[in-house]
């Protein structure tokens, strides 16, 4: 089973639509969690970190269950430059030292 | 402005002929790390470095080297590439060596190894 699992889409959405989705990871001992965006051929780039509580930034929302071991990310009102890859990344802890491990991201498009 | 560089940008080379991807930061960031990343893949880890002078192995450090000997920069080296060093790098770095912290990726070299 991989370290991080994620959907890899495409996922076509509608612009105003809300979309939602899942990232899996299989250690239990992971610590942080975090969403970052990638745009075609640039850099990822950090969108929003995971709290237990989960949080909100303006349309984004990303929230931890830590009992079934996913995070997701739901994106409301979406927009036309929403589209890119979101990828999801685990801080897992690696006999003493801290990895970060990358999901192969979920691909959205927002159709206008 | 605050930025990781990475050069080249893109680069097309042969089989065995050593070659240097520079990376550097101006943040004053104290870890630094590159990556790969290819389709069905995702970005894995090569080398790390939680500071000066101190390096270690990622996921994937088969045929790469690393130097850290100043604080802002910290080169990629492939001494002899193959076929299957064909790939997207990226540099990262972040403020301190802990992961929590927000990774800020340079804007990626694509290497093509003929």
């Amino acid at each position: 089973r991989k370290e991080v699992e994620q959907d890899p889409g495409p996922f076509n959405v509608p612009e105003g639509a809300t979309v939602a989705f899942n990232c899996t990871y299989s250690n239990s001992a992971s610590q942080s969690f975090f969403w970052y965006r990638q745009d075609c051929r640039k850099e990822p780039k950090l969108l929003m970190s995971v709290y237990s509580s989960g949080n909100e930034d303006g349309r984004f929302t990303a929230q931890l269950n830590r009992a079934s071991q996913y995070i997701s990310l739901l994106i409301r009102d979406s927009k036309l430059s929403d589209s890119a890859t979101y990828l999801c990344v685990v801080n897992l802890p690696n006999f003493g030292n801290e990895k970060l491990t990358f999901g192969t991201g979920t691909r959205l498009t927002i159709i206008p | 402005e605050a930025q990781v560089t990475q050069n080249p940008r893109y680069l097309i080379t042969v089989t065995g002929k050593k070659l240097t991807v520079t990376c550097s930061q101006n943040m004053n960031h104290e870890y630094m790390s590159w990556y790969r990343q290819d389709p069905g893949l995702g970005l894995r880890q090569i080398y790390y470095s939680m500071n000066v002078e101190v390096t270690d192995k990622g996921d994937v450090p088969e045929g790469y080297k690393v130097s850290r000997k100043e604080k802002r920069n910290f080169p990629l080296i492939l001494e002899s590439p193959s076929p299957n060093q064909t790939s997207l790098y990226f540099c990262a770095s972040s403020r301190r060596a802990t992961l929590t912290d927000t990774q800020y990726f340079g804007p990626g070299t694509r290497l093509t190894v003929l």
